[in-house]
């Protein structure tokens, strides 16, 4: 099993360039989140997926969109890339059932000039 | 706002002692408590999960759970300089069970 698999794993993006950040498990898990993780700070909720055609808004979802037509892939797009957005990137996974815990990709690391 | 507070650290700790990491959270209707490892450069580490008061052991590590007093701690046993890490508690609730994080202790066990 590869678990959660993220790509691209580094990326150097221009002001206002736009981007998809990938993610797909392989674990059948219904829920999929994105992170986002800034020096020092801890993980912060972009969005989230509680199965395949449904989205919901995190803590920090300005700037960002995501879709979910499938249970393996929860893709991530920034449209008008800003350098506030220059950070760790984090997708991660869990089982339905409730209180499980979440399982997470290796991570992109973005940043834009 | 729910909240997960951790002491930054660095907290630093001699090869073979015990490790006390603590965290303490807002939200009293929390229902699930995690704690993940993090190497420097890389992804979150599932090491722990707690639910219930009490004590749960896993090899050298510990959790402990107080949710009177919205307390969650990390005992690491027999420290190894393998262990130095970040260490993040997470507490997750509501109907989505969301967690919250918080923004880590760096442990360092010096050989």
């Amino acid at each position: 099993n590869a678990g959660v698999t993220q790509t691209p794993k580094f990326r150097i993006l221009k002001i206002g360039q736009s981007m998809t950040l990938q993610c797909t498990q392989d674990m059948n898990h219904n829920y999929m989140y994105w992170y986002r993780q800034d020096p020092g700070m801890g993980l912060k909720l972009i969005y989230y997926s509680v199965g395949a055609g449904i989205t919901d808004k995190g803590e920090v979802p300005n700037g960002y969109n995501v879709s979910r037509s499938t249970t393996e892939d929860f893709p991530l797009r920034l449209e008008l890339a800003a350098p506030s957005q220059t950070s760790v990137y984090f997708c991660a996974s869990r089982q339905t059932a409730s209180n499980q815990p979440q399982h997470f990709g290796d991570g992109t690391r973005l940043s834009i000039l | 706002q729910k909240e997960v507070e951790q002491n930054s650290g660095p907290l630093s700790v001699p090869e073979g002692a015990i490790a006390s990491l603590n965290c303490t959270y807002s939200d009293r209707g929390s229902q699930s408590f995690f704690w993940y490892r993090q190497y420097s450069g890389k992804s979150p580490e599932l090491i722990m999960s707690i639910y219930s008061n009490g004590d749960k052991e896993d090899g050298r590590f510990t959790a402990q759970l107080n949710k009177a007093s919205q307390y969650v701690s990390l005992l690491i046993r027999d420290s190894q300089p393998s262990d130095s890490a970040t260490y993040l508690c997470a507490v997750g609730g509501g109907s989505q069970g969301n967690l919250i994080f918080g923004k880590g202790t760096k442990l360092s066990v010096k050989p």
